[in-house]
């Protein structure tokens, strides 16, 4: 599987969108990426995954470039409980499969 | 609602004694479990693999005679850590996948050993 590397952390204002980037320079043309988001002492929550085209449901959006080598995870307004590890993962598998987790993003949402 | 079911959430134990967490999927049908152990300020490590009815894969540097694993049902998997060390101490979580849908997470099993 393709290796993410997300920044450590970010901050964003209450209200405001959270724009989080991810790259996956070395994804090969079947591998999805995914999203998932850890809030401390928790396990992980699914957000969205995609394959190529821009994908959006209740929580997030999800932007991939077109020659697919990085991607944007887009919270439109966050607030104080989005706070959290946000995890970037490609992965061959639709629909679930393997995951191997990277270091991630510690969100912090500020009011 | 829930959809994996993890217990016990928090456990604490003596040095030696072993400890059997499980894994139960409350709406579905999982054909496939996976074990993950977490450090603190660490990310998820895939520990194994798990198929319903057959031996569990781990991962390079696991060892499958200390993390015992058994899914012996579509619903239930169990992860049993055996003679536990303090090193042993960590956040062990489970997640089920269906192969229809993305993998949903247990709570987590905070595991101490004294």
């Amino acid at each position: 599987d393709a290796k993410t590397t997300q920044p450590t952390s970010m901050d964003c204002a209450e209200g405001r969108a959270a724009n989080l980037p991810c790259n996956h320079s070395t994804i090969s043309g079947n591998e999805y990426v995914y999203w998932y988001r850890q809030i401390h002492s928790q396990g992980p929550q699914y957000i969205i995954h995609g394959l190529k085209n821009n994908e959006t449901n209740e929580m997030a959006s999800l932007i991939i470039t077109e020659d697919r080598k990085s991607s944007t995870l887009i919270l439109p307004h966050a607030t104080l409980r989005d706070t959290a590890v946000y995890y970037c993962i490609v992965s061959l598998y639709n629909q679930g499969g393997k995951l191997i987790f990277g270091q991630g993003t510690e969100l912090s949402v500020k009011p | 609602g829930a959809v994996v079911s993890q217990h016990p959430s928090w456990v604490i134990c003596k040095s030696g004694t072993s400890v059997k967490i499980e894994c139960r999927s409350l709406d579905f049908q999982a054909t496939t479990m996976f074990w993950y152990r977490q450090f603190p300020k660490q990310s998820l490590m895939l520990m194994a693999t798990s198929n319903e009815g057959s031996k569990a894969t781990y991962e390079q540097g696991v060892e499958k005679d200390k993390f015992l694993i058994n899914h012996a049902s579509l619903t239930l998997s169990t992860l049993t850590v055996t003679s536990a060390h303090p090193e042993d101490s960590s956040f062990y979580i489970c997640s089920l996948w269906t192969g229809t849908q993305p993998q949903h997470f247990g709570d987590g099993t905070r595991l101490s050993i004294l």
